[in-house]
C-alpha cells in the first residue's frame, strides 16, 4: 500500500539551529509532494510543495525540501530556526493516477524549538 | 479575503447525540474537503464535495455525512456519536476539485469535537 513516513514524531532543537525533518513516501507513479505547517490550535498552511521542474523547493518562512526520486524522499530544512517555528509538520504525497490519484499524510513531526 | 470558517470552534456532545459543522470556503472556492485529525491517525480524509456534488468519500461509517450547498458553503453531520468521534475536523477549500485543486488548498482552524 502506499504510504508516508514522517522519521520522527518529535524533532527538539535550539533556536538558531538548523533542522531537517523527514518525509519518505512510497509511490511507483510520478507523484506531487507537499509540506504544511500547523499552529496550536489552527489549521493547515502550505510551507512548499514540489510538482515538477527543480528538485530544490524553497517555500515560506526561509524553509526548503528537495525532492529526491531515488530515495523517494522529501525532507525539509531550515538553516536556523526561531522560536515561533515552533509547530507541527506534515508531509502529504499524491499517489496514483487519473481517478485512482489519492492524497496520503504522514502523521506529523512536532517541532520543538528551544530558546 | 476572508479565509476558510468552520463553526463553532470548539463542541462538546454526549455519546449517541449528533452534531452538525459548518464550513463556509474562500470566496470563489467550488470545492469542500473534510478531513478527520486525531493523534493516533492524523489526518484521515471524509468526503469532498464540489458543485453540491460529492466526488470521493473515505472509509468512514455512514453516520458520517456531509451536504454543499450552492453557495459552496458545506456541513458535515455525524449520528450517534461515539467517543472515538473526539477529534479536530478540518475543512479545506479549492478552486477545483482534486487532484488539480491540491495545488491551492486552503484549510481552516478546524472544529474541536469532543464526545463524553
Amino acid at each position: 500500500a502506499q504510504s508516508v513516513t514522517q522519521l520522527d514524531s518529535q524533532v527538539p532543537v535550539f533556536e538558531e539551529a538548523p533542522v531537517e525533518l523527514r518525509c519518505n513516501y512510497s509511490s511507483s507513479v510520478s507523484v506531487y509532494l507537499f509540506w504544511y505547517v500547523q499552529y496550536p490550535n489552527q489549521g493547515l498552511q502550505l510551507l512548499l510543495k514540489y510538482l515538477s521542474g527543480s528538485t530544490l523547493v524553497k517555500g515560506i518562512n526561509g524553509f526548503e525540501a528537495e525532492f529526491n526520486k531515488s530515495q523517494t524522499s522529501f525532507h525539509l530544512r531550515k538553516p536556523s530556526v526561531h522560536i515561533s517555528d515552533t509547530a507541527e509538520y506534515f508531509c502529504a504525497v499524491t499517489t496514483g493516477a487519473g481517478n485512482n490519484r489519492k492524497l496520503i499524510w504522514g502523521l506529523g513531526t512536532s517541532l520543538a524549538v528551544n530558546p | 479575503k476572508a479565509g476558510v470558517t468552520q463553526t463553532p470552534r470548539y463542541l462538546i456532545k454526549t455519546r449517541g447525540q449528533q452534531v452538525t459543522l459548518s464550513c463556509s470556503p474562500i470566496s470563489g472556492h467550488r470545492s469542500v474537503s473534510w478531513y478527520q485529525q486525531t493523534p493516533g491517525q492524523g489526518l484521515q480524509f471524509l468526503f469532498e464535495y464540489f458543485s453540491e456534488t460529492q466526488r470521493n468519500k473515505g472509509n468512514f461509517p455512514g453516520r458520517f455525512s456531509g451536504r454543499q450547498f450552492s453557495n459552496s458553503r458545506s456541513e458535515m453531520n455525524v449520528s450517534t456519536l461515539e467517543l472515538g468521534d473526539s477529534a479536530l475536523y478540518l475543512c479545506a477549500s479549492s478552486l477545483a476539485p482534486f487532484p488539480e485543486g491540491i495545488h491551492g488548498y486552503t484549510f481552516g482552524s478546524g472544529t474541536r469535537l469532543t464526545v463524553v
